[in-house]
């Protein structure tokens, strides 16, 4: 079956833009989950949903970012006015249950000019 | 404070010899491990996974990992490594929140 997809795999802006990230889970997943890998890191924890709604979202780093999943499927991470900073692989990763196997996507790679 | 901890930010091992990669972990709530490969480009896969049950536990690729819980770790091994095996090993964590915290990684490196 089909795995964790992710659009675009990458992404070039300028500083300041608004940038939009896409990740379609696995069928039936229920939960999704959101993380961001720094060159040379591991990835950390931005935000989880469970269903529609977010059920965590302490690891987004400040007010520019949001998610959302307003059908229980497909989720868009959204940063507004980017900066540098936020250039990083961006993982999309679902699980049927929160405390069981997370499946990764190939991540996008965003690059803030 | 709960926290992965990989030592080894690199690894060089001869090709047929074994290896072992270290994960440590400070938690004072019982855990759900797992540990991640990431190749070249590629997305993370899953290696093995500990829930409960059976403290030694088998994955893929002839990887096996064994809990240790007086020691708080999950350590990695395999006993004899192959070229196709360079890669980035990441050590991740379920602290019982549902979200995964990971080591900063062991990148191996298999030298023919």
């Amino acid at each position: 079956g089909a795995g964790v997809s992710q659009t675009p795999s990458n992404k070039v802006t300028e500083k300041g833009k608004y940038v939009e990230l896409r990740c379609d889970p696995i069928s039936g997943h229920t939960a999704l989950y959101w993380y961001r890998q720094s060159l040379g890191q591991g990835p950390e924890f931005l935000i989880y949903f469970q269903g529609t709604g977010a059920a965590d979202d302490s690891g987004l780093p400040n007010d520019r970012f949001f998610a959302v999943r307003p059908e229980g499927s497909v989720s868009t991470l959204k940063i507004q006015r980017t900066e540098r900073g936020d250039s990083a692989v961006y993982l999309c990763a679902s699980s049927l249950a929160g405390w069981n196997e997370q499946f990764f996507g190939p991540g996008t790679r965003l690059t803030v000019l | 404070a709960q926290s992965v901890t990989q030592l080894d930010s690199q690894v060089p091992v001869f090709e047929e010899a074994p290896v072992e990669l270290r994960c440590n972990y400070s938690s004072s709530v019982s855990v759900y491990l797992f540990w991640y490969v990431q190749y070249p480009n590629q997305g993370l896969q899953l290696l093995l996974k500990y829930l409960s049950g059976s403290t030694l536990v088998k994955g893929i690729n002839g990887f096996e990992a064994e809990f240790n819980k007086s020691q708080t770790s999950f350590h990695l091994r395999k006993p004899s490594v192959h070229i196709s095996d360079t890669a980035e090993y990441f050590c991740a964590i379920n602290f019982g929140n549902e979200k995964l915290t990971f080591g900063t990684g062991t990148r191996l490196t298999i030298i023919p």
